[in-house]
């Protein structure tokens, strides 16, 4: 969608380095940010969240970031291995205040990782 | 995996034809989504459900209905399939107003001729 912005849209990294994915949004009044994994010909499965009253998640080798000023959220993922390799998504509320939980995903981001 | 199942996993029909795939769930979850997953375009939003017989539509509705009689399927139909609606389309629950967090069912893969 429109209100979320990925970036970048392919990553090549070796494998034991760090990949970083970027997103901005529009909404100032967004709180819940999820990061998605799908890995070819699966489902799309959530990796990480987070909501905006904290600034950091970590979950071992995964961390995402929130920028509220900035508006921009980030997922981490260090010590990356062949298996990380899939498209991650970014996602953040369509709705304000509202309880239909919506979302806008971002055009979502190939990372390889090349052993 | 949250109960979803989708039917069909793979179709493949001509221009013109009706087409329903089908969203069923078994954990009473009130709120479903329909995406369309395009290269480069991530995941759209094509219609939600927020109870019986309660939908609306999303960002990319043209051409496709909807339909919820029960709490466990959520039916998406294709009234007379187009080429720009190949692609794979995925159902995603949400399990009330105070769990944000969506998960998605495996997926159609449809291809319209």
């Amino acid at each position: 969608g429109e209100n979320v912005e990925q970036h970048p849209s392919t990553l090549s990294v070796q494998e034991g380095d760090s990949a970083v994915i970027k997103c901005t949004y529009s909404d100032s009044a967004s709180n819940y940010f999820p990061w998605y994994k799908q890995e070819l010909g699966k489902r799309p499965q959530l990796i990480i969240d987070i909501r905006s009253n904290v600034g950091e998640k970590k979950d071992q080798r995964i961390a995402v970031t929130l920028n509220k000023t900035a508006k921009h959220f980030s997922l981490h993922i260090t010590e990356t291995q062949p298996e990380d390799s899939a498209v991650y998504f970014c996602a953040s509320p369509a709705d304000r205040g509202s309880t239909l939980g919506r979302l806008y995903f971002g055009r979502g981001t190939q990372l390889t990782v090349w052993p | 995996d949250a109960g979803i199942t989708q039917s069909p996993r793979h179709k493949v029909t001509e221009t013109g034809t009706p087409v329903t795939l089908r969203c069923h769930q078994t954990e009473n979850h009130r709120y479903m989504y329909w995406y369309r997953q395009d290269p480069g375009h991530g995941l759209r939003l094509i219609h939600y459900s927020y109870g019986v017989k309660d939908t609306d539509k999303g960002e990319v509705s043209d051409g496709y209905s909807v339909s919820r009689s029960k709490t466990e399927d959520f039916l998406l139909t294709l009234e007379s399939a187009t080429s720009s609606q190949t692609s794979v389309y995925f159902c995603a629950i949400r399990s009330g107003t105070t769990e944000e967090t969506q998960y998605f069912g495996p997926g159609t893969r449809l291809l319209v001729l």
